[in-house]
């Protein structure tokens, strides 16, 4: 079946701006997971849904930063305000269960190639 | 606070050498490791995953070692080959967020013909 799919692949904006970025997971799963990725570094946590719900969201670096899943499928990360140090590689990734699942690995998207001008 | 460590950044080899991809972690406390592939400009693809029970896991030829306790492991490549360049991270899931991947920095690999 198809992977986690993740629109637009490319996105130039200038700073101040709003952007949405969003992910299809694999259908089926029921965790999704939004990462960061800056040039040179791994992809750094910013928020995990359980269904509808973020289960976690410890990661988002500021309020400037919210996601959404409203389904329990399709999520929509939303930036307000973009500022350039925001240029990086968002990526999403998701998981059949999101339960205490020690054999559980998480699929990931190609990634949106954000840069903010 | 979880923090993983690679080493090396970089490293490359001729094509049929084995070599050992290092990683480290600041507390022991994980469900599970995994080693993750990534090729230049595209997603994470999973390539091993160790529960924090288990010693080691093998792939083909790949093998993955944990020690919890000393906070370390290593993948194993044998036999590599130009199709293996890649950046290869390490990421452990703990904590109070079983969700919650914390990823190392990376290595990238280069295999030469």
């Amino acid at each position: 079946g198809a992977g986690v799919s993740q629109t637009p692949s490319n996105k130039v904006t200038e700073k101040g701006k709003y952007v949405e970025l969003r992910c299809d997971p694999i259908s089926g799963h029921t965790a999704l997971y939004w990462y960061r990725q800056s040039l040179g570094q791994g992809p750094e946590f910013l928020i995990y849904f359980q269904g509808t719900g973020a289960a976690d969201d410890s990661g988002l670096p500021n309020d400037r930063f919210f996601a959404v899943r409203p389904e329990g499928s399709v999520s929509t990360l939303k930036i307000q305000r973009t500022e350039r140090g925001d240029s990086a590689v968002y990526l999403c990734a998701s998981s059949l269960r999101g339960t205490r699942d020690l054999l559980e690995t998480q699929y990931f998207g190609p990634g949106t190639r954000l840069l903010v001008l | 606070k979880q923090e993983v460590t690679q080493i090396p950044a970089a490293l490359s080899v001729p094509e049929g050498e084995n070599l050992v991809l290092n990683c480290s972690f600041t507390d022991s406390a994980i469900y599970n490791l995994q080693w993750f592939r990534q090729d230049p400009g595209k997603g994470l693809t999973s390539l091993l995953l160790i529960q924090s029970s288990q010693r080691e896991q093998t792939s083909g030829r790949l093998n993955a070692s944990l020690d919890k306790s000393s906070g370390r492991s290593t993948l194993y490549i044998a036999a590599s080959q130009p199709g293996d360049s890649a950046t290869y991270l390490c990421a452990v899931a703990g904590g109070t967020s079983y969700g919650k991947l914390t990823f190392g920095q990376g290595t990238i690999l280069t295999v030469h013909p």
